[in-house]
């Protein structure tokens, strides 16, 4: 059964760079892709973007431009930083695996718990 | 706004039978996802590829698609299906993957 587990600093002050790590067992990175998503406190899902086994990249536009996901083979996790950051990043970060990139495989089956990341000073 | 416009609030009678919709002029080249979210977890995959269901999920949920809109339905809702549902595909490039809005079904 593969499972994630998100890692990282709860509290990040304005201006700073979140950084999350994301461990897989069960499973290995080396395979599918992976993904970062996003929920603000009482409100949707953002899609942040993902790295595949090979190490390419797809990022949300509207972040690309503050994004890093990057991929730790040897460790079995994949992480995010996320740069100059603001209240309106405050949101329950979660790491997800996709099945891949095409019309059947864009899907996350395995998804982390979670973990709430609040930016204040 | 979203790329993928569901409505944000819809109520079913209990075992009763309700069709959640997702909007988007993506739908009309790729299919839709749908997820599952309770308060407090992380989200569940319901329906893939448009219309599959994986392993565990019950065959009450079934998912449809027609020109611009993506359709969940939930044929005899239970009232453990009360939650927020998700669609999700490609944004209007082609190149991202976006999120509807949710919309929280009431299981009366």
């Amino acid at each position: 059964q593969v499972q994630l587990q998100e890692s990282g600093p709860g509290l990040v002050k304005p201006s700073e760079t979140l950084s999350l790590t994301c461990t897989v067992s069960g499973g290995s990175v080396n395979s599918y892709y992976w993904s970062w998503i996003r929920q603000p406190p009482g409100k949707g899902l953002q899609w942040i973007g993902y790295i595949d086994y090979s190490g390419q990249t797809n990022y949300n536009p509207s972040l690309k431009s503050r994004v890093t996901i990057s991929l730790d083979t040897s460790k079995n996790q994949f992480s995010l930083k996320l740069s100059s950051v603001t209240a309106a990043d405050t949101a329950v970060y979660y790491c997800a695996r996709q099945r891949g990139w095409g019309n059947y495989e864009e899907y996350f089956d395995y998804w982390g718990r979670g973990t709430l990341v609040t930016v204040s000073s | 706004s979203s790329e993928l416009t569901q409505d944000p609030s819809v109520s079913v009678a209990l075992g009763q039978t309700v069709r959640i919709t997702c909007r988007g002029d993506s739908l009309r080249l790729y299919y839709a996802t749908w997820y599952q979210q309770k308060p407090g977890q992380a989200p569940l995959l319901v329906i893939y590829g448009e219309r599959n269901r994986p392993s565990g999920i019950p065959d009450r949920f079934s998912g449809s698609s027609s020109g611009d809109t993506a359709s969940l339905t939930i044929t005899g809702a239970q009232a453990e299906d009360e939650a927020d549902y998700y669609c999700n595909s490609r944004d209007s490039s082609g190149n991202h993957l976006v999120f509807g809005g949710g919309t929280r079904l009431t299981v009366l």
